[in-house]
């Protein structure tokens, strides 16, 4: 059984269009996040929500939309694709938004924008 | 500001040899501190964390961290590596009260040969 799961695995586009990134969890945990990988493995959290409420915004340009329907789910839009915002996505959970718990991450969404 | 800083991007280590990954931090806050791993074209797997009390602490798959405060340093061991320990390793705190935000580090890449 997947934990934390996240479609698609993959994901190619072109400069402009908007795409979404699915992210769903089995755990039961009340917080999700966001993180983004760059080219050189540096990770940065995004987004943060805790029972559906955004927490965490990390000076993400508004052009990225995370949405949580129900505590199981974050999911992340992104209007207007740009060339920087290729990368790998990480979705991850944890049972609560204290920093002592563990964070369970997806698989990852390798997002490559030409 | 909080900071991580991994102070090698690569380890070459040969299997069996002991292996030693540094880490260091920068805050003005009390934090905790993680070790996640990240094996190919994967997520990143909890691998040990301090919160407090002893400062040796041990995780998974053999390895163990000293939390040395003075020194603001967590530095991860193991050892006698295998070839699958062959990983990207992460040093991350956890800012107290910041609704589970974790600050990585650059990240070690570990390459065991045989």
């Amino acid at each position: 059984d997947t934990a934390v799961s996240q479609t698609p695995k993959y994901l190619v586009t072109q400069m402009g269009n908007d795409k979404s990134i699915k992210c769903e969890q089995n755990l039961g945990h009340d917080t999700m996040y966001w993180y983004k990988q760059d080219s050189k493995k540096f990770l940065k959290i995004m987004f943060s929500y805790n029972n559906k409420e955004l927490i965490i915004n990390e000076t993400v340009p508004n052009r990225f939309s995370p949405k949580s329907p129900d505590k199981a789910h974050l999911n992340l839009h992104i209007n207007s694709l740009e060339l920087g915002d290729s990368a790998v996505y990480f979705c991850a959970s944890s049972q609560a938004g204290g920093n002592y718990n563990e964070q369970f991450f997806g698989p990852g969404t390798r997002l490559t924008v030409l | 500001a909080q900071s991580v800083t991994q102070l090698d991007s690569q380890v070459p280590v040969f299997e069996e040899a002991p292996v030693e990954l540094r880490c260091n931090y920068s805050s003005s806050v009390s934090v905790y501190l993680f070790w996640y791993v990240q094996y190919p074209n994967q997520g990143l797997q909890l691998l040990l964390k301090y919160l407090s009390g002893s400062t040796l602490v041990k995780g998974i798959n053999g390895f163990e961290a000293e939390f040395n405060k003075s020194q603001t340093s967590f530095h991860l061991r193991k050892p006698s590596v295998h070839i699958s320990d062959t990983a990207e390793y992460f040093c991350a705190v956890g800012l107290y009260n910041q609704g589970g935000k974790l600050i990585f580090g650059q990240g070690t890449e570990l390459s065991v040969k045989p």
